[in-house]
């Protein structure tokens, strides 16, 4: 049963914009994750925010948590035309395990140069 | 170098058959996973294993066989019983099971039903 929902399903910017994506969620969370996956390949980690967390950065990644709204953010700056990929969420639900985590549909973000 | 692969990168099944894909990691972690993936659309779980000898069903295990003899090998059996087979096949490892770790991918096999 998938949890997360990303929002939008597609993605187009001009290579230096700010590229947001968003990920709702149905139950309550341990922790949530983003992944990247370019075009026929595996699936990349880019960061963890836990469930008393609010705000994480990593380079020019930055993810927030909203529990009280069952949603989180993934705000990619100064984008560039590598960042071009699949970005999911991975929640991980109340009181379980990362094995019940549940991958949503994703979002398809296309950065043009 | 460490990491997880997978193979073939493409297989072709005819309808009927059982085919195997192989999945091996050197990254000594406990756990290890299958997922399936369709066209424009999310990971779905078909088995994971937290350790050696031990495996458990995730979502859509119907059609699907695996094994854990080795810490190193989870290989999945698509069996003919799987009606829709088509689709990309993703193989993760994780240090273990506990809450927060991070799911460490392959680079996905290719099954394509002719």
């Amino acid at each position: 049963s998938q949890q997360g929902e990303e929002d939008p399903q597609a993605l187009s910017i001009q290579e230096g914009e700010n590229a947001t994506m968003n990920c709702s969620y149905k139950t309550s969370i341990n922790n949530l994750q983003w992944y990247r996956q370019n075009s026929g390949r595996g699936l990349v980690h880019l960061i963890l925010i836990r469930s008393n967390e609010r705000e994480k950065h990593s380079g020019r990644l930055r993810v927030t948590l909203d529990t009280s709204k069952k949603s989180s953010s993934l705000l990619i700056t100064a984008s560039r035309a590598a960042d071009t990929a699949s970005y999911f969420c991975a929640t991980e639900p109340y009181n379980t395990n990362a094995g019940k985590s549940t991958f949503g549909d994703g979002t398809t973000l296309t950065v043009k140069p | 170098d460490g990491g997880i692969t997978q193979s073939p990168k493409y297989l072709f099944r005819k309808e009927g058959q059982n085919v195997t894909l192989s999945c091996e990691q050197n990254l000594n972690h406990d756990a290890m996973y299958w997922y399936r993936q369709d066209p424009g659309q999310g990971l779905r779980l078909i088995y994971y294993s937290q350790i050696v000898n031990d495996f458990q069903k995730g979502d859509i295990a119907e059609g699907y066989s695996v094994s854990r003899e080795k810490k190193e090998s989870f290989p999945l059996t698509v069996t003919s019983a799987q009606k829709n087979p088509t689709a990309f096949y993703l193989c993760a490892s994780s240090p273990g099971t506990s809450s927060g770790n991070t799911i460490y991918f392959g680079e996905g096999s290719w099954l394509t039903v002719v």
